[in-house]
């Protein structure tokens, strides 16, 4: 099974950079996701990770060390829009993906 | 029909009732999977689906049953729901081909059991 950490809650000023580390146990890792939530909606996807480094996308990079069991989402030039939950979830070699509790980013102005 | 549908948005249901709740997806995709949400616990799996025809149990499938007939339709049922299973519902499915093979969320089901 998956053992995956993250904060429950972190608060930012618009414009700024914030960092959500995720830290996990597994016994089989194929892979680690960031989604995004808004309130009362879906998860939607934001980023993949299967090799050790930094995937960038945009405002929104994510890095992975396998052998730390270590990940982190990178939220730069931050707006109002990005308050929300980010999860990250860890894929099992049978392709079931295990999700933390979840980081609540609050932007504020 | 794009993407994930399900239904209904939101239930109120009596304890000891059964409840089917339904996920079509219309992208062809392979695997499906069932998840709750809870605050303060995340998504949990409940059962999911490689293909039509199987399915397979996840973290949490007590008081759960699905099946796949198809493609496209992956129902959810709970036989005598209880409060606990009170909760958000979300349906999803994966392509299976390579690539990222990320998951797609359905908008969810509310679900209260009094």
């Amino acid at each position: 099974g998956q053992n995956i950490d993250q904060p429950t809650e972190m608060t930012a000023t618009e414009g700024a950079i914030v960092q959500i580390n995720c830290t996990y146990q597994t016994s089989g890792f194929n892979g680690l996701f960031w989604y995004q939530q808004h309130a009362g909606e879906a998860p939607t996807f934001l980023s993949y990770n299967v090799l050790d480094g930094l995937e960038e996308k945009g405002r929104f990079s994510s890095f992975l060390s396998r052998s730390k069991g270590y990940s982190y989402l990178l939220l730069k030039e931050l707006q109002m829009k990005d308050s929300a939950s980010y999860l990250c979830a860890v894929r099992d070699r049978d392709y079931k993906l295990s999700f933390g509790a979840g980081t609540t980013v609050t932007v504020r102005a | 029909i794009a993407g994930i549908t399900q239904a209904p948005t939101s239930q109120i249901l009596a304890a000891g009732r059964r409840m089917t709740l339904r996920c079509t997806q219309d992208m062809r995709h392979n695997a499906m999977y069932w998840y709750r949400q809870d605050l303060g616990l995340g998504l949990r799996l409940i059962h999911y689906s490689n293909t039509a025809g199987t399915t397979g149990k996840g973290e949490v499938p007590d008081g759960y049953s699905v099946s796949r007939a198809n493609t496209d339709d992956f129902p959810l049922t709970l036989a005598s729901a209880v409060p606990s299973q009170t909760s958000v519902y979300f349906c999803a499915s994966s392509d299976g081909s390579g690539g990222y093979n990320e998951q797609f969320f359905g908008p969810g089901t509310r679900l209260t059991v009094l």
